[in-house]
């Protein structure tokens, strides 16, 4: 079984700082993908960030990236330049490199920015 | 991205009613639609996967004659509730994605609908 622990429930940054959300995993599968979502008061999940595990290189999108360490089985978000429209829970999810395989969720962490 | 909707947004009904909700890829065939379950504060929890044209796949502790689930088009997937009682009340979610390509080995992005609020009195 799959499972994926965030281990902050809240967090808070000053607009424009850096911050980093925790996420670690647990699986014995070798091929997967990795996610970070994004549900703001709204509850549209969005898509924040994606990593391929075979891929070493950390994947970035504008101001997020992520610190993949596929040995340690963690996937940790930074986000920078934090903006007031970041506040939102993020997720952290899990899916094998398989067909009709589903999200494994983390329980989330909430984030609020600070102006 | 795709765009997948969800209808109603919010539904309050009376204890021992039947609710359906509709979950929609506007812009893409879904092969596989989930449906997720959210409390206030949680995580989303899957419910059922669905395959258009095939029953259901329930996860464990999910009542599959509580939580009817229909995938009759590739565009379209229903949840209904049936004798729905106030503690079914909570955020239901469903996400949509296209055919797994084989030959391509690649991930098909899973896409999330805006959500339904359901309350039952």
């Amino acid at each position: 079984a799959q499972t994926v622990t965030q281990s902050q429930p809240e967090m808070s940054v000053q607009e424009a700082e850096t911050v980093t959300l925790s996420c670690t995993y647990d699986t014995s599968e070798n091929n997967y993908y990795l996610f970070w979502y994004k549900q703001p008061p709204s509850r549209q999940m969005i898509l924040v960030i994606r990593q391929e595990a075979y891929k070493q290189q950390n994947a970035t999108e504008n101001r997020f990236s992520v610190n993949f360490q596929k040995a340690a089985k963690s996937f940790s978000l930074k986000i920078s330049d934090s903006q007031l429209g970041d506040t939102a829970m993020y997720f952290c999810a899990f899916m094998k490199h398989s067909a009709g395989n589903q999200f494994y969720f983390g329980t989330g962490t909430s984030l609020t920015v600070i102006p | 991205g795709a765009v997948v909707s969800q209808h109603p947004s919010r539904v309050i009904c009376k204890s021992g009613t039947s609710v359906k909700i509709e979950c929609r890829s506007l812009d893409f065939q879904a092969t596989t639609m989930f449906w997720y379950r959210q409390f206030p504060k949680q995580s989303l929890m899957l419910m059922a996967t669905s395959n258009e044209g095939s029953k259901a796949t329930y996860e464990q502790g999910v009542e599959k004659d509580k939580f009817l689930i229909n995938h009759a088009s590739l565009t379209l997937s229903t949840l209904t509730v049936t004798s729905a009682h106030p503690e079914d009340s909570s955020f239901y979610i469903c996400s949509a994605r296209e055919g797994w390509d084989r030959q391509r080995s690649s991930y098909n992005e899973q896409f999330f609908g805006p959500g339904t609020r359901l309350t039952v009195l």
